[in-house]
């Protein structure tokens, strides 16, 4: 298996575009996380769907952010309109099945700035 | 929810030293808890975990720590060498849903 896969791996944009990062979970996996990771607030959990169902979306940071998991092997994290304080690495990351304390799989991140 | 507080924020050690690093968590009903390494420039990845049924858990020159009552887990590095410098996260999960959250990190210099 190629592991958790995620694109593109840099993306510059300007400020109000939009953005979407996609990822793609380890196959069988069956619950997939995304997170931010800035110096300031480490990694941050935004969002994350057991079964292609959203479980817990509180650490959005707001109503310009929103995921999708429309099935088992694909995801998507949209901003828009993007801002310059987005600017950070996003991983997706998926495990095996909820629950079960197993090892959290992550992508290579999407390294976003927004100008 | 369930929040992960990391200490210190950056550790220097001279090689061949240990190094800890202690964390809090503050839901009682976490019940994993993964410590993660990531090098510059790469993806975290798992280096050791221990489940609330544990006390203590060593592989090689790492090891982990676990005091439920007071809700800390610390990692212990002996030894350390050079390949160890890395910024180390802890995290915490809860069932059912396996919720990860992860602590700010420390940055681990191990000097020559």
């Amino acid at each position: 298996d190629a592991g958790v896969i995620q694109s593109p791996r840099h993306e510059v944009t300007e400020m109000g575009q939009e953005v979407t990062l996609r990822c793609k979970p380890i196959s069988g996996h069956n619950s997939l996380f995304w997170y931010r990771q800035t110096m300031m607030r480490g990694l941050e959990l935004l969002i994350y769907f057991n079964n292609n169902v959203p479980i817990d979306d509180s650490g959005m940071p707001e109503d310009r952010f929103s995921a999708k998991m429309p099935n088992a092997s694909f995801s998507t994290l949209k901003i828009q309109p993007s801002e310059p304080r987005d600017s950070a690495v996003y991983f997706c990351a998926s495990i095996r099945e909820a629950g079960s304390n197993e090892k959290l799989f992550f992508g290579s991140g999407t390294q976003l700035s927004v100008l | 929810g369930e929040n992960v507080e990391q200490h210190p924020s950056t550790l220097s050690v001279q090689e061949g030293d240990s190094a800890v690093i202690k964390c809090t968590y503050s839901d009682s009903a976490s019940n994993y808890f993964p410590w993660y390494k990531q090098e510059l420039g790469k993806r975290p990845q798992l280096i050791i975990d221990i489940r609330s049924n544990v006390g203590e858990k060593k592989d090689q020159r790492i090891a982990v720590t676990l005091n439920k009552t007071a809700k800390h887990f610390s990692l212990h590095i002996t030894e350390t060498q050079p390949e160890d410098s890395a910024v180390y996260f802890c995290a915490a999960s809860t069932q059912p849903d396996d919720k990860i959250i992860f602590g700010k990190g420390t940055r681990l210099h191990i000097l020559p």
